[in-house]
């Protein structure tokens, strides 16, 4: 089956800086690939998410890149602020028994510093 | 549109109970999938439903169970509780479950065991 790793687990960056997080999977046959940022008690929100035909995709100061090839995949945050510290998930669809489901990486629980 | 809905959120049994968690989808969405989430495994698969069908299934004892209503709303079981099973049990719900459509997460249910 999938196996999704992502690093690193613990990230602290100051205000301001950037904050990269990287996934990579196993299933050449995964073509889905989402982000979820969690806040401490909270739900899992889908942040952002990228399919197989799309190398790259930007939403204001997030960023996705897919590499099909090399079977990884990366979030980009640029001008960290505060209220971007979570734990944030990648994950993979692939194809189960009858449909689709999503593998998840262990998480990053990325700090910023004021 | 209200978002996933899951009851109730907290939840205390001992050991050798059983348990039914709920959850209503968003409105128009057809597939409910269920995750456990707990801070040594992450986020792990537990099954899908669509059109009150079982369509995927992931690697967990027969122990845990669920349905499906014909107005998508989705009900998960737990019989003979363990101290293992204490976790945060989410729900998510896409409009029918392909590889490339977006799941949208509940609050979740959290189990704790005694």
């Amino acid at each position: 089956g999938e196996n999704v790793e992502q690093h690193p687990s613990t990230l602290s960056v100051q205000e301001g800086d950037s904050a990269v997080i990287k996934c990579t999977y196993s299933d050449s046959a995964s073509n889905y690939f989402p982000w979820y940022k969690q806040e401490l008690g909270k739900r899992p929100q889908l942040i952002i998410d990228i399919r197989s035909n799309v190398g790259e995709k930007k939403d204001q100061r997030i960023a996705v890149t897919l590499n099909k090839t090399a079977k990884h995949f990366s979030l980009h945050i640029t001008e960290t602020q505060p209220e971007d510290s979570a734990v944030y998930f990648c994950a993979a669809s692939t194809r189960g028994a009858g449909s689709y489901q999503l593998t998840f990486g262990k998480g990053t629980k990325l700090s910023v510093i004021p | 549109k209200a978002g996933v809905t899951q009851t109730p959120r907290y939840l205390i049994k001992t050991r050798g109970q059983q348990v039914t968690l709920s959850c209503s989808p968003i409105s128009g969405h057809r597939s409910v999938s269920w995750y456990q989430q707990t801070p040594g495994q992450g986020l792990q698969f537990l099954f899908e439903y669509f059109s009150e069908t079982q369509r995927n299934k992931g690697n967990f004892p027969g122990r845990f169970s669920g349905r499906q209503f014909s107005n998508s709303r989705s009900e998960m079981n737990v019989s003979t509780l363990e101290l293992g099973d204490s976790a945060l049990y989410l729900c998510a719900s896409s409009e029918s479950g392909q590889i490339d459509q977006p799941q949208h997460f509940g609050d979740g249910t959290r189990l704790s065991i005694l």
